[in-house]
């Protein structure tokens, strides 16, 4: 079946290290995106991409990176930088032309300790 | 002001009642979606509307764009239902690259 799959769906890090949180679809979509969500708020943008090495920034990119070298791979990098890492994470990938619906991911939640 | 406002935030039914969301939004769009997040965090979208109404199984989703709300019922609630439901927005020309405006979700419980 197609879908979108997220890895790890927890994930410990210590303050001050990188950590790459992977999401791979296999519905052939040429958007991808990856939220944050945080108890009490709505889902925000932090990147985006419509197509292969091409991304765009979202509304929350600081402390952010992703890449978009494969169609089906849009993984997340969240680095030092990031002054508040712990969150949930959802990758969410869009159809296009005729069909415009999203997908979801199961989510990774990060916790930095 | 949020450009997406959910009413209520928390909501808890008995089985079998009938439910309405409520969705209010600020901005011109393109699409309205309707999602479903479980408590293990995963998200489903359950409609996407820019007219009139649509309806899958249980679920209706409605929408009057001059008015600028949406609502979401339930018929027949059951206890699977309880889920966070999301609305959101995408504004602007509808292509791949539109970016989705979200509220803060209702909570709904259903008890047996």
């Amino acid at each position: 079946d197609g879908g979108i799959t997220q890895s790890p769906k927890y994930l410990f890090r210590k303050e001050g290290q990188n950590v790459t949180l992977s999401c791979e679809q296999n519905l052939n979509h040429d958007a991808m995106y990856w939220y944050r969500q945080d108890p009490g708020q709505g889902l925000r943008l932090i990147y985006y991409s419509q197509i292969v090495n091409d991304f765009q920034k979202g509304d929350i990119a600081e402390g952010y990176s992703v890449s978009r070298e494969k169609k089906e791979s849009f993984p997340l990098t969240v680095t030092s930088a990031q002054k508040n890492p712990t969150a949930f994470y959802l990758c969410a990938s869009r159809g296009t032309f005729l069909n415009y619906g999203y997908t979801f991911g199961s989510g990774t939640r990060l916790t930095v300790v | 002001k949020n450009e997406v406002e959910q009413s209520p935030q928390n909501l808890t039914a008995q089985e079998g009642e009938f439910i309405t969301i409520n969705c209010s939004y600020s901005v011109g769009i393109s699409a309205l979606h309707w999602l479903q997040q479980h408590p293990g965090g995963g998200i489903v979208s359950l409609f996407m509307l820019s007219s009139g109404k649509k309806k899958h199984g249980r679920l209706i989703a409605t929408i009057n764009i001059q008015e600028k709300h949406s609502s979401l019922h339930i018929t027949a609630s059951h206890p699977r239902d309880s889920a966070v439901y999301i609305c959101a927005v995408s504004s602007g020309r509808e292509t791949s690259g539109s970016r989705l405006t979200f509220g803060e979700g209702t909570q709904l419980t259903v008890n047996p």
